[in-house]
């Protein structure tokens, strides 16, 4: 058990509609990041927030939005949502902003969501 | 631009063989970060190591060991005495700073079978 939760753990969802996941951090860990992983596109990079500020943005579509909250837990918030966007989306945690040597990124066990 | 290039798609070994997974890498910036993950048959991704780009020394934990090459752009993972559980997809990322932060883009996997 990495510490990491996510929730919910599956979605099946229409297509047009919105969703959101939601992922709490380790105890301590001040950084969230998003990740997605899909057969077409891979594993991705989508979006970091640190301590409730985003950090870096990677491959994240405009229909997707995410924050992170004063308790640390963030929420990677989906909308207008097409078949493509049917992927594991994976949260991760670290204690702080990357550029600290050695510090470890622990994952949760992902959100499979299933766009029909 | 960046690129992360796991030119090895599959590759099957028999238990107690060592076997090493290529990662090839292309950045214009100075300062970039380099991952290895695992993701086992059950989904869930695990961090392995990250090296800075100003630390080329190789890093050996148990099993593991990692050559970093500026040289070549390579940040290669080797297994020694490979086992079952090391069955999994291994994906090699790299972390540079761009214009809004740092971003993360990861190679395509490569997915190793260790037979018993």
């Amino acid at each position: 058990d990495s510490g990491v939760t996510q929730t919910p753990k599956h979605l099946i969802t229409a297509t047009g509609q919105r969703v959101t996941l939601r992922c709490s951090p380790r105890s301590g860990d001040l950084s969230v990041y998003w990740y997605q992983q899909s057969l077409d596109q891979g594993l991705q990079f989508l979006i970091q927030y640190y301590n409730g500020e985003e950090r870096a943005k990677g491959n994240i579509l405009e229909r997707f939005s995410a924050q992170q909250f004063p308790d640390l837990h963030s929420e990677l918030n989906l909308s207008s949502l097409e078949l493509g966007d049917s992927a594991l989306y994976f949260c991760a945690s670290s204690v702080s902003r990357l550029g600290d040597l050695g510090n470890t990124i622990y994952f949760g066990e992902g959100s499979w969501l299933t766009v029909v | 631009a960046q690129k992360v290039t796991q030119a090895q798609t599959e590759i099957s070994v028999v238990e107690k063989e060592d076997v090493t997974l290529d990662c090839v890498y292309e950045t214009r910036d100075t300062t970039y970060y380099l991952f290895w993950y695992k993701q086992p048959p059950s989904g869930e991704l695990v961090f392995l190591i990250r090296r800075n780009s100003f630390d080329e020394q190789n890093e050996i934990s148990g099993r593991y060991s990692w050559n970093f090459q500026k040289s070549t752009s390579s940040f290669n993972f080797t297994i020694t005495a490979s086992q079952v559980v090391d069955s999994a997809v291994y994906f090699c990322a790299l972390t540079s700073r761009n214009t809004g932060g740092f971003k993360t883009i990861f190679g395509a996997g490569t997915r190793l079978f260790v037979k018993a």
